[in-house]
């Protein structure tokens, strides 16, 4: 099974709305990933997890908390969004990181408007 | 730094005539590359990747793709274009722990 999950898949929120976004999948990878991506450009990096600690923040603004709760489960916390954050979040696994096989494997996304 | 280009943003293919979607790679060391489809309002679904071995490497859905080092090139192919086969495409390269992705390539499979 290589399926990455998302919830929710769509969410509207006021810019002073607090919300989560959660990923979920039972692939035993253990590296998480969060992306941002606007409307017909490539993901954009914002946050890996591997081992369940942080690893990477790509200068994300404080406004975005991510939270690996255990190693299945990956949440970005948002809290003071601006209307330029309107985008589709994605999550994705891969099985490590650093050697052999890192294909990753993304969730459908949820699509995040901020009004 | 690793990056990849693909030169094209879209490209047009009557179906069921051959397909080629192109990428190319600058790298230090030795290449990871991938290609990823996108469908509308989807994430990312991984296609096929090399890491070494045979220049040509078969994926999903009938792709395959080309790794040429004198090209430094990695060029996605499909002997037979389907409609179903519209959708968003990007190449990528592993750049340490992260994935640095193309800007992305619309393939149009027209009937």
């Amino acid at each position: 099974d290589t399926e990455v999950t998302q919830t929710p898949k769509h969410l509207v929120m006021g810019m002073t709305n607090k919300k989560s976004l959660k990923c979920e999948q039972h692939m035993g990878h253990r590296a998480m990933y969060w992306y941002k991506q606007k409307a017909k450009k490539p993901p954009e990096l914002m946050f890996v997890y591997s081992y369940e600690k942080l690893s990477i923040n790509e200068s994300v603004p404080s406004r975005f908390s991510p939270e690996c709760p255990n190693s299945s489960l990956l949440n970005l916390h948002l809290h003071a969004l601006q209307p330029e954050d309107s985008a589709l979040y994605l999550c994705a696994s891969s099985l490590n990181r650093g050697r052999g096989s890192y294909e990753q494997y993304f969730g459908p996304g949820t699509r995040l408007t901020v009004t | 730094a690793q990056s990849v280009a693909q030169p094209e943003d879209q490209v047009n293919v009557a179906e069921g005539n051959p397909l080629t979607v192109k990428c190319t790679y600058s790298v230090s060391g030795n290449p990871y590359l991938f290609w990823y489809v996108q469908y509308p309002n989807r994430g990312l679904q991984f296609l096929l990747k090399y890491i070494t071995g045979d220049n040509l490497v078969k994926g999903s859905y009938g792709f395959e793709a080309e790794f040429n080092k004198s090209q430094t090139s990695f060029h996605l192919k499909k002997p037979s274009a389907l409609v179903s086969d519209s959708a968003l495409y990007f190449c990528a390269v592993r750049d340490t722990d992260k994935l640095i992705f193309g800007t992305g390539t619309r393939l149009q499979v027209f009937p």
